[in-house]
């Protein structure tokens, strides 16, 4: 049974940056195949695709978003951890982690956390 | 704006069918499958459908989609109360080398 679940600070200032964890068990990220991606979604509004990262370490960015961003894993901690530098309020939404389909295409993304609520306020 | 775009509100009757579509260009669409979503309030996306056509173990066989061109849809049929949500098409955009959703879609059962 696949599971995650993202972790993180729930407030932020503006210009801080911000770095949340993604938690998983039920599958491993040394598997061929296996990617680990992040979406958020500002309260209200659409959902925003923001990185994924593979079990060979290519990683994938939103080009709005890319110099802002860092996606890393630790195979062994089965961890994936997303950093987004320069935090504006502008960034407030629930982020969510997510498993992609092995061998799809399209990039699918079969296995969600609940979500983390993240504010950016002074 | 979305990079997908998707009719912002769809509506029928129960027991009716719903069609949602899901407009994109020849770097996301016309060159891979698009996946679907659904968001009930105050919860986590779930996947519906994958690869344009594929439901995933559990999805019941009332929600199905097609791929034509640089579009997809996702159809509804027998609509319960339940189906009440958000619904997101979503694909790889090999231009802007990056995963990319519609703007969503609100089902609303009268």
């Amino acid at each position: 049974q696949i599971t995650l679940k993202e972790s993180g600070p729930t407030l932020v200032k503006p210009t801080q940056t911000l770095t949340l964890t993604c938690t998983f068990s039920g599958f491993s990220l040394s598997t061929s195949g296996v990617g680990v991606g992040w979406i958020r979604q500002p309260p209200g509004k659409a959902l925003e695709w923001l990185a994924i990262i593979y079990w060979d370490d290519d990683k994938r960015f939103s080009p709005s978003l890319k110099s802002r961003l860092t996606i890393t894993k630790d195979t062994s901690k089965n961890q994936v951890d997303l950093t987004m530098a320069d935090m504006d309020p502008v960034d407030t939404a629930t982020y969510y982690c997510a498993h992609s389909v092995e061998g799809a295409t399209g990039v699918p993304l079969d296995f969600w956390g609940h979500g983390t609520l993240v504010t950016v306020s002074s | 704006q979305s990079v997908l775009t998707q009719p912002p509100s769809v509506s029928a009757a129960p027991g009716q069918r719903v069609t949602i579509s899901c407009s994109g260009s020849n770097s996301n669409i016309g060159k891979s499958s698009v996946s679907w979503y659904q968001q009930l309030p105050g919860r986590a996306p779930k996947l519906l459908i994958y690869e344009g056509t594929v439901r995933p173990s559990g999805i019941p066989d009332r929600f199905s989609g097609s791929m034509s061109g640089t579009s997809a849809t996702l159809d509804i049929t027998g609509l319960q109360t339940g189906d009440e949500a958000d619904y997101y098409c979503g694909t790889w955009d090999n231009s802007l080398n990056a995963g990319v959703f519609g703007g969503g879609t609100k089902v609303t059962v009268l």
